[in-house]
């Protein structure tokens, strides 16, 4: 069964700084792996995905995700934040081999964003 | 392009009780997927649906059941409601053409408070 594991379900950055959260999966083989952001009282709205083309991908609002098979790692990252960004992170996965798409997510970040 | 919707957005019952959740998928979408997501907590897997056949169902008991309709819109039905079944439920729809790696979107949810 595959698991997803994010570290640190708050994480607290100033304007301008780096954003950072992590994420694990365990699967025997490497999954599709998705990060998604949630506002408060709103659906899930995908930040970007990786489907084995290029190992480093670009999302939407200056977010990116490097995908690393030997940490098993899925971390995503932007350079500099917004107060926008506020709000919980969620990574998740599917099983490349299953016939349905069906996503495990993990526990989710909250993000906060201090001027 | 509409989105995904849900209806109702907020519902209260008592233990006991049954409810139905509605959803309708994005326009060209034949793959619609439950999750209920409990506070704090990351979206936990339901079930999903495949031109009004279940393709897959997650770790809940029978009293959670659903259906598709022609039209690809979807219900989620729970019986014999629960304290432990507040929370908010998602709906997402994918167009069905790309297996696991597709993109799911996410309706805004509705939150159900069981007294």
């Amino acid at each position: 069964a595959q698991s997803v594991t994010q570290l640190g379900s708050h994480v607290s950055v100033s304007e301008g700084a780096l954003v950072l959260l992590r994420c694990n999966y365990s699967s025997s083989v490497p999954p599709y792996l998705f990060w998604y952001v949630q506002y408060p009282n709103q659906g899930l709205q995908l930040l970007l995905k990786y489907t084995s083309a290029a190992t480093l991908v670009k999302g939407i609002n200056g977010f990116e995700a490097e995908f690393k098979k030997s940490e098993t790692s899925f971390h995503l990252t932007k350079p500099s934040a917004h107060m926008s960004d506020a709000a919980e992170y969620f990574c998740a996965v599917s099983d490349r081999q299953a016939a349905g798409n069906k996503l495990t997510f993990g526990g989710g970040t909250r993000v906060l964003v201090k001027p | 392009e509409t989105g995904v919707t849900q209806s109702p957005t907020h519902l209260i019952k008592t233990r006991g009780q049954q409810v139905t959740l509605r959803c309708s998928s994005q326009s060209g979408h034949n793959t619609v997927s439950w999750y209920q997501q409990a506070l704090g907590q990351g979206p936990q897997f339901i079930f999903q649906y495949y031109r009004e056949e279940e393709n897959g169902r997650g770790n809940f008991p029978p009293r959670f059941s659903g259906l598709q309709f022609p039209n690809y819109s979807s219900e989620l039905n729970v019986n014999a409601l629960e304290l432990d079944d507040s929370a908010l439920y998602l709906c997402a729809s994918s167009p069905g053409t790309s297996g696991s790696q597709e993109t799911q979107y996410f309706g805004p949810g509705t939150r159900l408070l069981v007294l």
